[in-house]
């Protein structure tokens, strides 16, 4: 079972177009971050969310982290073609006891952002 | 500046030959980690290492091993490769396993 979905899979449009990809769980984490990987390189981070309805903007990009801690989304508008890549969410569950153990990641999404 | 090193960063062996891909960080991380990222499979951890006195298993430890003699380097050690260890690995080291991960630039085995 997979803790993290992401959605969609596969997303190819074209530059200038706003889009929003999604993270989503069944479980509760106390963080939730977000890496973009670009063809060849390891993941970089580009944020982290801690607060249950945090929004936090990164140029143009903008994350948010669900109320319940449960889901997050990323909207980029006007998006660009040195956009493109793969954004993985990474989740650190909060368990009993407060311990949050290791990240776990979701399967990405990768965006092509054509000119 | 800070990074994670991997080495090295392609590999074309065949079954049964053993090798070793090395990973170091100059951050001074307690923690550290191997990945392997497959098509529809994303990332998966391998191994984990809390500091030099704890090493323990990931998702698919199975055909690895991995050592932690020092802070900064972290080997994985493939005794006898296989084919279904074809693929892409990462390290990645952090101040604690839930903090920001820092990734190394990967490492494309191909067993044959």
């Amino acid at each position: 079972t997979q803790l993290l979905e992401q959605s969609p899979q596969f997303l190819s449009i074209q530059e200038g177009e706003n889009l929003t990809v999604y993270c989503n769980s069944s479980s509760v984490f106390s963080s939730l971050q977000w890496y973009r990987q670009e063809p060849g390189e390891g993941p970089v981070l580009l944020v982290t969310v801690v607060t249950g309805g945090e929004v936090k903007k990164l140029k143009r990009l903008t994350f948010q982290f669900g109320d319940a801690r449960k889901d997050s989304s990323l909207h980029i508008t006007a998006a660009q073609p040195g956009d493109t890549g793969l954004y993985l969410c990474a989740g650190a569950l909060l368990n009993y006891g407060g311990s949050q153990g290791n990240l776990i990641f979701g399967k990405g999404t990768k965006l092509s952002v054509k000119p | 500046e800070a990074q994670v090193t991997q080495n090295p960063r392609y590999l074309i062996t065949v079954t049964g030959k053993k090798l070793t891909v090395t990973c170091s960080q100059n951050m001074n991380h307690e923690y550290m980690s191997w990945y392997r990222q497959d098509p529809g499979l994303g990332l998966r951890q391998i191994y984990y290492s809390m500091n030099v006195e704890v090493t323990d298993k990931g998702d698919v430890p199975e055909g690895y091993k991995v050592s932690r003699k020092e802070k900064r380097n972290f080997p994985l050690i493939l005794e006898s490769p296989s084919p279904n260890q074809t693929s892409l690995y990462f390290c990645a080291s952090s101040r604690q396993p839930f903090y920001e991960q820092y990734f190394g630039p990967g490492t494309r085995l191909t067993v044959t």
